[in-house]
């Protein structure tokens, strides 16, 4: 167990809904990065939050967007949900250190299905 | 930029045998390199991470990895397949707390 706990575990939604995710960060940990990883692929880095400010974008469109709270929990918001964006969504938290790159614990993830 | 190349889409070894799972990484700065493994319906679990020190890492399980700047590589051993080993591992190249992820090994472990 790494103490990421991500809500809810499964989920279908019809193409245009909206959905948000959730994500409980470790005890102590400020950082949030968030993840999707379609069918047969490697996780994709799509955004990352640090003391509740985006802190770095990957590839991904406006319409996911996030929050970090002031307990350092994390949503995940997508809208206009289309059938591509069926995946694993992966949150991992960590303690951003200046200058060092630490280790990220991943939660169980999020498997949201788009019909 | 950042990106990792995982050599091998699948990989089986025998029981017993030795694992070699592949990985480059390309980096604009002295990276730090992780290994993930993710067993079938199983969140990620890190394996062991590089950050400058020994060349050499030891992580649980009995794997290693080894961090060749010169040929810019991170590969995954294990002296000795086990069983529970079958699962799908991911190299991971780290700027910033973001972390880039190859397309990942799956590892079959044969009786």
């Amino acid at each position: 167990e790494t103490g990421v706990t991500q809500s809810p575990t499964h989920l279908i939604k019809t193409r245009g809904q909206q959905v948000t995710l959730r994500c409980s960060s470790q005890s102590g940990h400020n950082t949030v990065s968030w993840y999707q990883q379609a069918l047969g692929q490697g996780p994709q880095f799509i955004f990352q939050y640090y003391r509740e400010e985006e802190n770095g974008r990957g590839n991904f469109p406006p319409r996911f967007s996030g929050l970090q709270f002031p307990n350092y929990s994390s949503e995940l918001n997508v809208n206009a949900l289309e059938l591509d964006d069926s995946a694993l969504y992966l949150c991992a938290s960590s303690l951003a250190s200046r200058g060092m790159n630490t280790e990220a614990f991943f939660g169980q993830g999020t498997r949201l299905t788009v019909v | 930029a950042q990106s990792v190349t995982q050599l091998d889409s699948h990989v089986s070894v025998s029981e017993g045998t030795p694992v070699l799972l592949r990985c480059n990484y390309s980096s604009s700065y002295s990276p730090s390199l992780f290994w993930y493994v993710q067993h079938p319906n199983k969140g990620l679990q890190l394996l062991l991470k590089y950050t400058s020190a020994a060349t050499l890492v030891k992580g649980i399980n009995g794997f290693e990895a080894e961090f060749k700047k010169s040929e810019t590589s991170f590969h995954l051993t294990k002296p000795s397949a086990h069983m529970s080993d079958a699962a799908e591992y991911f190299c991971v190249v780290s700027l910033l707390n973001k972390f880039y992820f190859g397309s990942g090994t799956k590892l079959n472990v044969k009786p």
